[in-house]
């Protein structure tokens, strides 16, 4: 089965930061990558899908690449609604597994 | 607008079981692959099970194989996920989502508010 090790586990930044989170996976997954954002008491939010293609309605702030088994969403001037917990998964082969999150505090 | 609310959870003892169910709607649910992703209070995500628009393609996550059974109805609109034998392990919040294509292996673009499952002595 695939891992996803994904890193920092929590990030302090402020406002207006430009934020960097790492996911990589043990076995090649292609582009078949994706990120969420989760806020306390809500469901989890896709963000990015296909490991940088934005979804819709999702701001241009955020962004994703991939370099090899490894990936990173950055998001650009961090915005006071950015804080929340946010996830990887692969969705190249079951089972879908997800990284370990990271908190941007 | 895409809906999935989810219902069934509940207070259950271990070695139990309980049946999940999803009504999804705002979308042609045969066009989409359907999962279930569970989230221990206060922890990170773990996908559960999922299965192709079709049905004929299902997966399991090795914590749960043997154990829970996936199904979905495309006549209704609705997704399944039979649970047995459950552990304390199990205790989740469990997500119905949409998936983002067809294939099983497919992102979760949309969920449900979650069902809270509680297995206890």
């Amino acid at each position: 089965d695939i891992q996803m090790t994904q890193s920092p586990s929590s990030v302090s930044a402020s406002v207006g930061d430009r934020v960097t989170i790492t996911c990589r996976a043990t076995q090649n997954v292609a582009q078949w990558l994706a990120w969420y954002q989760q806020k306390p008491g809500e469901a989890p939010k896709l963000l990015i899908y296909g490991a940088s293609n934005l979804q819709s309605g999702v701001p241009s702030r955020f962004s994703g690449s991939r370099s090899g088994t490894e990936f990173t969403l950055t998001i650009s001037n961090l915005q006071p609604e950015d804080f929340a917990v946010y996830f990887c998964q692969q969705a190249h082969s079951v089972p879908l597994a997800f990284g370990g999150g990271t908190k941007v505090e | 607008e895409v809906q999935l609310v989810e219902s069934g959870g509940g207070f259950v003892q271990p070695g139990g079981s309980l049946r999940l169910s999803c009504a999804a709607s705002g979308f042609n649910f045969e066009d989409s692959a359907m999962h279930w992703v569970r989230q221990l209070p206060g922890r990170g995500l773990e996908w559960v099970s999922g299965l192709k628009w079709s049905g004929e393609k299902v997966g399991y996550a090795d914590s749960v194989k043997g154990r829970f059974v996936i199904s979905r109805d495309n006549s209704k609109s609705s997704l399944s996920l039979e649970m047995n034998s459950l552990t304390t392990a199990d205790t989740a919040i469990y997500y119905c989502t949409k998936g983002k294509y067809q294939l099983l292996e497919s992102p979760s673009e949309y969920w449900g508010q979650g069902a809270l499952v509680i297995v206890s002595s």
